[in-house]
């Protein structure tokens, strides 16, 4: 099956600074990718899609300035948690999209913000 | 406005069947999909259902009834490595996946 990275599977950052997180699909071209966070105990909650191209659209309350997302090409979505705060601290998994309904997650980045 | 419940938790014996009921309200169906979860890692998926009927793979099976906005996992000969949070997530008429908050399963020895 379609196989997506991500990396790096763990971050420690200081209050403030900036963390990259990159979502790759290794065997596949994705010209969709989904962005999520998750917090412990909880569900999923999708905070933007990515588009191959083109800018992400955000969900509702997610901040398009603070968390950005480039999908430069076919293989490849970012999000940047730009100066982050404790409450930032969370599990981050992309997914990738092979057809309608085809969606295929990445293992996760686990954030913690000091 | 759009909505998927699943139980939080439930408790299930080593060797013993489960089933994991899922009730959906969405716009749209595209079909539903259930993923298994372990702790602190992503999910990992499971079945796809987008007719009525039971799918059956292995120790797992997943039923749908669109009439009833229903769907149930079904978990057979259970595992101790079985235990973790299964989600119910439905596509919905932009193919959208709408998640329900997930199932915690605890299989005791």
């Amino acid at each position: 099956g379609a196989v997506v990275s991500q990396h790096p599977s763990w971050v420690i950052c200081k209050s403030g600074t900036s963390v990259k997180i990159e979502c790759r699909s290794l065997d596949f071209q994705a010209t969709t990718m989904f962005w999520y966070r998750q917090f412990p105990k909880q569900s999923l909650m999708l905070m933007a899609t990515s588009n191959e191209g083109s800018k992400a659209t955000y969900e509702q309350g997610v901040e398009k300035d603070k968390f950005l997302i480039n999908h430069a090409s076919l293989t490849l979505s970012t999000l940047t948690v730009t100066s982050a705060h404790p409450e930032d601290s969370s599990f981050y998994i992309c997914s990738a999209r092979v057809q309608d309904y085809e969606q295929y997650f990445g293992p996760g980045t686990r954030l913690t913000v000091t | 406005g759009q909505n998927i419940d699943q139980p939080t938790e439930m408790t299930a014996t080593e060797g013993a069947i489960v089933q994991i009921n899922c009730t959906y309200q969405t716009s749209g169906f595209n079909g539903l999909f259930w993923y298994q979860q372990h702790a602190g890692e992503a999910p990992t998926f499971l079945s796809y259902n987008v007719l009525d009927g039971l799918e059956e793979k292995g120790r797992f099976s997943s039923f749908l009834s669109r009439s009833k906005g229903y769907s149930y996992l079904l978990l057979k000969e259970l595992q101790m490595k079985d235990s973790a949070s299964y989600l119910c997530a439905v596509l919905d008429s932009n193919y959208q996946l709408i998640w329900g908050a997930g199932t915690k399963l605890i299989i005791k020895p």
